[in-house]
């Protein structure tokens, strides 16, 4: 286990709706990232957060939004949800942005009709 | 624009075989170099890292190969088990960088 937990598992919404997609990092992992995985396909980066602040972000538009917390804890929210967004998002955390082995979380399968 | 190419798709192979799985990038700014292990249900979890200064690094039954003036690098599997059956991620990034970029991924199965 990597000590990265996501919740909830599973999420049903509908289009339109906005959805916050929870992760628990590693005690010390001043660094989380956040994946968009489509099926069959490898993550794709969404945005890096850094000691609470946004540091790093992929090809996504504003509606996908994040916070982190000094518990390292984060979210993840997406607003005005679309068909494409249905997808196992993962987070990912990491001691410091200076080192490369991250550690992922189990992932929050959404899937948006 | 896929940074990373990942070839095969999926991979068949006996126990005991030695699956090969393919990757390409084009971005020479790159300079680390993980592969990654994802069982379903499950996040994927580093199996293996490589930078470009060595051209082979093995651990255990798994060796990565690299060739940097092709801007390509491979993952070996040794002795293949059935319980390596799983999809496998090549991924790219600059050092101390804060974006991975992945492959598409492959789905190996090993036969007992």
């Amino acid at each position: 286990e990597t000590g990265v937990t996501q919740s909830p598992t599973h999420l049903i919404k509908t289009r339109g709706q906005q959805v916050t997609l929870r992760c628990s990092s590693q005690s010390g992992h001043n660094t989380v990232s956040w994946y968009q995985q489509a099926l069959g396909q490898g993550p794709q980066f969404i945005f890096q957060y850094y000691r609470e602040e946004e540091n790093g972000r992929g090809n996504f538009p504003p509606r996908f939004s994040g916070l982190q917390f000094p518990n390292y804890s984060s979210e993840l929210n997406v607003n005005a949800l679309e068909l494409d967004d249905s997808a196992l998002y993962l987070c990912a955390s990491r001691p410091d942005r200076g080192q490369e082995t991250q550690y992922f979380g189990p992932g929050t399968r959404l899937l948006v009709l | 624009q896929q940074q990373v190419k990942q070839s095969p798709q999926s991979l068949i192979v006996q126990k005991g075989g030695i699956p090969i799985i393919n990757c390409a990038y084009e971005n020479t700014a790159f300079d680390y170099f993980p592969w990654y292990q994802q069982f379903p249900g499950k996040g994927p979890a580093l199996l293996i890292a490589i930078r470009p200064d060595v051209s082979e690094k093995k651990e255990g039954r798994f060796t990565i190969s690299f060739n940097k003036s092709a801007k390509q690098f491979s993952l070996h599997i040794m002795d293949s088990q059935p319980g390596d059956s799983a999809t496998y991620f090549c991924a790219a990034s600059r050092y101390a960088g804060n974006q991975f970029y992945f492959g598409t991924g492959t789905s190996l199965t090993v036969i007992p």
